[in-house]
């Protein structure tokens, strides 16, 4: 069954240094997105990526993220200089289309950052 | 932020035994996602429910979306310890590309 793979599966940073996260969405799904979850707290938004471009982005989505779609398999997230409050599970996810939102995730990334 | 209510956040019952849990929000959602989470893995999807007053059955457990699409909740008959896991109801609004997650019920169901 499809499935969408996620790298690392731990990556352990100091504070100020760029993370790349990186994820396969599944090959046939047009809508990629980015979510996290901080240690007992909900699952929050980050972005969605739709035709090359970013459709929407949370609060959380500043300056410092970015995402990339380098070579039409991988889907990048970028943190440029990590904080300590960046220290979490990021998971990415995919979907066919966006008639019912039903996504499909990734296992995560978890991200810690001293 | 559109914020999604669950209840209750933790429950803790007996195999055999039934259970409810609710996700409440004052907005009104194109569709709504029941999701399951185990430890250090991603949620995966339950089900979809798209129609105000939709029921929806999967094996023993029962979903049912609100008539004004604000709310939903989730019901499993007899639970078994594999039902063990964080529920999560997720939201999904038109023309929003993306999807806000209840606050979580974590249940544990004992052998």
């Amino acid at each position: 069954e499809p499935e969408v793979t996620q790298t690392p599966s731990h990556q352990v940073t100091q504070m100020g240094q760029e993370v790349i996260l990186r994820c396969v969405p599944i090959s046939n799904h047009l809508y990629f997105y980015w979510y996290r979850q901080i240690l007992g707290q909900k699952v929050e938004f980050l972005v969605s990526f739709y035709n090359n471009e970013i459709s929407e982005k949370s609060e959380i989505f500043d300056d410092q993220f970015s995402v990339e779609r380098p070579d039409g398999s991988n889907f990048t997230l970028k943190i440029r200089s990590t904080k300590l409050e960046d220290s979490a599970m990021y998971f990415c996810a995919s979907s066919p289309s966006w008639v019912t939102g039903e996504l499909f995730f990734g296992e995560g990334s978890r991200l810690t950052v001293l | 932020t559109q914020l999604l209510e669950q209840s209750p956040q933790f429950l803790s019952i007996q195999e055999g035994e039934n259970l409810t849990v609710y996700c409440n929000s004052s907005s009104v959602f194109s569709s709504l996602q029941w999701y399951r989470q185990e430890p250090g893995e991603g949620p995966v999807l339950l089900v979809t429910v798209v129609t105000g007053g939709e029921v929806k059955k999967l094996k023993r457990l029962t979903f049912q979306f609100g008539d004004a699409r604000k709310d939903s909740s989730l019901h499993i008959t007899a639970a078994q310890p594999g039902d063990t896991g964080l529920y999560l109801c997720a939201g999904a609004q038109t023309g929003a590309n993306n999807l806000f997650f209840g606050t979580g019920t974590r249940l544990t169901v004992i052998p």
